[in-house]
Parts: C-alpha cells; sequence; structure tokens
C-alpha cells in the first residue's frame, strides 16, 4: 500500500514566480491536511480539504496562497509571486477520517526561494 | 493563544538507558495528544495517541503519560537504542485532525 506521495520533493523558485506542490494521499484517504515547517520550528497547519472541498484554511496566508483537491487527480498547494520567506518544507498528511487521531505524512517537498 | 514546549537541546544519552522527553502545554485542554518521529528530511511518522481519559499508553518499548493537571505528557524509550535517534514531536489536537505540534527534541543515543 503505496504511502502519501508528494512531488517535487526539491523545487527552486526565484521571487515572484509560481510554486505548486503536489500530494496524493494514501489509497482509500479523503481526507488532505498541508502543513509548512521552517528549519528548527515544529510544524504550522495550513489548510485542511476533502475532496472538491476546502474544510479548513484558517492556518493560510490569505494572499498568495491557495489549496485544492479535485475530485479527480492529487491535492495541489500553489504559492503564488513567491518570496524567500516561503522557503521550508512543506508536508502533506492523508487521514482516512475526520478525527481518526492518526495522520499519515508524506516526505515533504522542499521549497527554496532564490 | 496555544503554546507547546519541548526541550529544544539535544538529549544525549546511553545505549540501553531510558530517554525520557517532555511535552507543556498552556492554554488548551486538548481531547487527544500524539508523539511522532521525524528523521532529517523525511516527513514525521505517527507513534502512539493518548486520549485525556488515559493515564498511560504503551507500545513495545515506548510509553506515553498524560497528565491533564499539569498539561504535560511524557515520552519514554526504554533499553535505547541507536536507531532510536532522531527528533521528536509533541502533537495537541484541535479539533478534526488538525494539531499544534511542538518544535521537537532531538534524541541522540550513543553506543
Amino acid at each position: 500500500n503505496a504511502g502519501v506521495m508528494q512531488n517535487p520533493r526539491h523545487l527552486v523558485r526565484r521571487r515572484g514566480q509560481e510554486a505548486r506542490l503536489r500530494c496524493s494521499p494514501m489509497k482509500g484517504h479523503s481526507h488532505v491536511y498541508w502543513y509548512r515547517q521552517l528549519p528548527e520550528e515544529g510544524l504550522k497547519f495550513m489548510v485542511y480539504l476533502q475532496k472538491e472541498n476546502i474544510i479548513d484554511e484558517s492556518g493560510m496566508p490569505k494572499e498568495r496562497f491557495s489549496a485544492e483537491f479535485p475530485k479527480e487527480g492529487p491535492s495541489i498547494l500553489r504559492i503564488q509571486q513567491v518570496v524567500r520567506g516561503d522557503s521550508a518544507a512543506y508536508f502533506c498528511a492523508s487521514s482516512r477520517d475526520a478525527d481518526t487521531g492518526e495522520l499519515f505524512f508524506g516526505e515533504g517537498s522542499r521549497l527554496t526561494v532564490l | 493563544s496555544q503554546k507547546i514546549e519541548q526541550n529544544s537541546e539535544a538529549l544525549n544519552i546511553q545505549e540501553g538507558k531510558t530517554a525520557t522527553l517532555t511535552c507543556n502545554y498552556t492554554n488548551y485542554s486538548p481531547a487527544y495528544l500524539q508523539w511522532y518521529r521525524q528523521d532529517p528530511g523525511r516527513g514525521p511518522v505517527f507513534l502512539l495517541l493518548i486520549r485525556e481519559n488515559e493515564k498511560e499508553k504503551r507500545k513495545e518499548r515506548l510509553k506515553v503519560t498524560f497528565d491533564t493537571t499539569l498539561k504535560q505528557s511524557l515520552f519514554h524509550i526504554t533499553a535505547s537504542q541507536p536507531a532510536d535517534s532522531a527528533t521528536y514531536l509533541c502533537a495537541l489536537e484541535r479539533g478534526f485532525n488538525k494539531f499544534y505540534f511542538g518544535s521537537g527534541t532531538k534524541l541522540n543515543v550513543k553506543p
């Protein structure tokens, strides 16, 4: 059973460009979560999605960031007009149900903004 | 606002000893708490979950306690091995699988 798949693992962008991070949840999981981790810091919740719905985006910056989880295909975290402060590791996690208590994380996508 | 504290200093112990990591929190009463392991450059891996009505939970060499009065969880690894060296993250639920994560404590087990 494949785990949570994230790609790309590493992404380099120049300031002002767009970054797209993709996440395929584990088979049978319909809940997807995105977290951001800065060096030496804990993971910070960004957004929680189910298929075709954003359930909670309270941790998402109001501007430049968006997320989707379409009926078909992976979840995508999109960062427009990236700035150096966006450099971080972005982790996707999935779960079978809400509130089951266990998240399965991917290996992360590391974004570097030059 | 919610605050989670894990010892930011690395914990260095000798192989075979018991490692004890601490997670303290304020301004919140989570229904449950989790511990994850994270290796460098990798995603966190779930280890244990303990609910507010449970005092202690065990899984093989791992043990977690949860004191809702002290607002503290302790994570123990008995008979530690070099392979246990990693960063351990504490996470408090905040509803619907959203979590507050601590910044983690790095454990170094020396042979």
